[in-house]
């Protein structure tokens, strides 16, 4: 049964620590995002990739953030600093083409 | 700006009590509206995928239909193990892959 892996599932860490959060892809797809999810915010799209290229990363701050996919198997994305503001859960999804998207169970990330 | 409203933010049933969610969306042009579940702790669990005015499909006790401006979940009969959050989400003819999403339904269904 092909699914989204992510890890760590849980992260705590202090203000100004680097974050990195990892997204293995479902085998075959081609297209991964990256969502944040907050009570007030909902869940919105920061970022994503087609073949490894990115194609749009307006929804993601700059400044401290970064996403990357070194290898069609493996996802990326770095917080660095790191701020209390950024606490949240992360998804990764994966799809074909971009249509449908199959979600990870997400990284919740707690900035102390 | 694409828009996503869903209604009504939290929704508590009776075991068999059949019901409607709502999911209104504002975009210039849809390419797809997507129904998701959500349980606590778990990421968004894919449903149905609308591409026109006038399609519905069917899942179990779950059927979605979509209209030009809205969207509903018709969950019949449900059963405690349908308790989840509900999310719609729209994709637009010219945001190529990005999905904007609704806020959510909390569905509760009591046995």
């Amino acid at each position: 049964d092909a699914r989204v892996t992510q890890t760590p599932r849980d992260k705590v860490t202090e203000m100004g620590q680097e974050v990195t959060m990892r997204c293995q892809p479902i085998l075959g797809h081609n297209t991964v995002f990256w969502y944040r999810q907050t009570m007030m915010q909902g869940l919105e799209l920061l970022a994503y990739f087609r073949n490894r290229a990115p194609l749009d990363d307006s929804g993601m701050p700059k400044d401290r953030f970064s996403a990357e996919m070194p290898d069609a198997t493996l996802a990326t994305l770095k917080i660095q600093p790191s701020e209390p503001r950024d606490s949240a859960v992360y998804f990764c999804a994966s799809g074909l083409l971009g249509d449908t998207q199959y979600f990870g169970p997400g990284t919740r990330l707690t900035v102390l | 700006e694409d828009q996503v409203t869903q209604s009504p933010e939290a929704l508590r049933l009776q075991e068999g009590e059949s019901s409607s969610l709502n999911c209104s969306y504002t975009v210039s042009g849809l390419r797809g509206l997507f129904w998701y579940r959500q349980d606590p702790g778990k990421g968004p669990e894919f449903l149905f995928t609308l591409y026109s005015a006038g399609e519905e499909k069917e899942k179990e006790r779950l059927k979605a239909t979509l209209t030009k401006k809205e969207s509903f979940l018709h969950i019949t009969a449900p059963k405690p193990e349908d308790s989840a959050t509900y999310l719609c989400a729209v994709q637009e003819e010219t945001s190529g892959s990005r999905l904007t999403f609704g806020e959510g339904t909390q569905l509760t269904v009591n046995p």
